[in-house]
């Protein structure tokens, strides 16, 4: 059982460059998230879904795209990379209301 | 305002010692709160949840405490060892139909030999 796995687990871009986050779970989740987690700061929320093809902004989803056509993946896109938005990635899934979140090992990602 | 606030902030202590870990919470409605450990380089991984219902739980080493009248909660370490050095999380579900999970700061635990 994988649980949720992230890809790459690094990334550097270039200001201006655009890219995909990938996120996979097989343990058949309804809800699956992204955060990006600063220095300092908590987890922030960018995108969530409840179901395949369902999406909702976060706190944080500017310059920010998601998508879910399968339960499976949930995609984090990153339309035109800004030197704000280095930090660390975090994919997460989740099922019925009270159970735990798992995450995925995250992404690090440095927009020069 | 839906928020989870932990202290202290950061905290050393020497292998073998106990610690207590807080966070106070004001997210309304209240279904549960969760505890996490996230490692260095990694994503966070969950110790306990604890519901409206229950005041203290355990898992090994680690004990959490939950007052609801308070919106309080603690995270009880004992007997540390050099692998309990992480971030400790506390989370607080902000919606219970949408999976939205309201994060504190998190606490970075350091055991010293």
């Amino acid at each position: 059982n994988a649980g949720v796995t992230q890809t790459p687990k690094f990334q550097v871009l270039k200001t201006g460059q655009s890219m995909t986050l990938q996120c996979a779970q097989d343990m058949n989740h309804e809800y699956m998230s992204w955060y990006r987690q600063d220095p300092g700061m908590g987890l922030r929320l960018i995108h969530y879904s409840v179901g395949a093809g369902i999406t909702d902004q976060g706190e944080v989803p500017n310059g920010y795209n998601v998508s879910r056509s399968t339960t499976e993946d949930f995609p984090l896109r990153l339309l035109s990379a800004a030197p704000s938005q280095t930090s660390v990635y975090f994919c997460a899934s989740k099922g019925r209301v009270g159970t735990e979140a798992f995450f995925g090992q995250g992404t690090r990602l440095t927009v020069v | 305002k839906n928020q989870v606030e932990q202290s202290p902030q950061s905290l050393i202590i020497l292998e073998g010692k106990n610690c207590t870990l807080q966070c106070n919470y004001t997210v309304s409605p209240f279904s549960n709160l969760r505890w996490y450990k996230q490692d260095t380089g990694r994503g966070p991984v969950s110790l306990t949840i604890m519901t409206f219902s229950e005041n203290t739980k355990s898992n090994g080493r680690y004990t959490a405490t939950l007052d609801a009248d308070t919106k309080q909660s603690s995270l009880h370490i004992t007997a540390s060892q050099l692998s309990d050095s992480a971030s400790y999380i506390c989370v607080v579900p902000y919606s219970s139909n949408t999976g939205k999970l309201i994060f504190g700061q998190g606490t970075t635990l350091q055991v010293k030999p």
